[in-house]
């Protein structure tokens, strides 16, 4: 089955305790993104991936970082996280990118994610 | 820059009633459009999307949108709503050949029995 796989679902931390999020495709695709989405805000981009060893920021990277090794994972770190950083963050992968012809971005289930 | 803008944080239609979900883009080049839906506790999953080809596009579950250049608009529609269409609408714009998938706030859609 096709999926983008989030770890873990749900995590509480406390400021200043590094943290991983990983997530995991199945469909060799290129391009993947991490979202995060806030009440009223909708989902904004933190980074995004084009290939292997190719990222770059999106419109809210600051406090995050990414790493991309190997095609089908994409892990986000929060090296020291806030309380502003609580949110819901949703990992999505696609190919080929979203303005291809017959892009279509598929998402993980989410993470929640507090910081007290 | 693009840009996109849902209108109405919430929408309350009766079942079997007409669903209209609004949402219109900014975009300095032809644009990649996209409705998703995100039912509770899950990720989004796309509805449908428009890439140049046709205006009106049919998507899953009985919805359709149509592109309207000179509105630059993107409305969401069904005929009949069902109370399983309740859940929370995004509609995204992409350009071509981009990296950047720019997400509008959300609608979320309540159906009354």
């Amino acid at each position: 089955e096709a999926q983008v796989t989030q770890n873990p679902r749900y995590l509480i931390t406390v400021t200043g305790k590094k943290l991983t999020v990983t997530c995991s495709q199945n469909m060799n695709h290129e391009y993947m993104s991490w979202y995060r989405q806030d009440p009223g805000l909708g989902l904004r981009q933190i980074y995004y991936s084009m290939n292997v060893e190719v990222t770059d920021k999106g419109d809210v990277p600051e406090g995050y970082k990414v790493s991309r090794k190997e095609k089908r994972n994409f892990p986000l770190i929060l090296e020291s996280p806030s309380p502003n950083q609580t949110s819901l963050y949703f990992c999505a992968s696609s190919s080929p990118p979203p303005g291809g012809v017959s892009a279509e971005a598929f998402f993980g289930q989410g993470t929640r994610l507090t910081v007290v | 820059a693009q840009s996109v803008t849902q209108l109405g944080s919430h929408v309350s239609v009766s079942e079997g009633a007409l669903v209209l979900l609004r949402c219109n883009y900014s975009s300095s080049v032809p644009p990649y459009l996209f409705w998703y839906v995100q039912y509770p506790n899950q990720g989004l999953q796309l509805l449908l999307k428009y890439t140049s080809a046709a205006t009106l596009v049919k998507g899953i579950n009985g919805f359709e949108a149509e592109f309207k250049k000179s509105e630059t608009s993107f409305h969401l529609t069904k005929p009949s709503a069902h109370m399983s269409d309740a859940a929370e609408y995004f509609c995204a714009v992409s350009e071509a050949g981009g990296f950047k998938t720019i997400f509008g706030a959300g609608t979320r859609l309540f159906v009354k029995a």
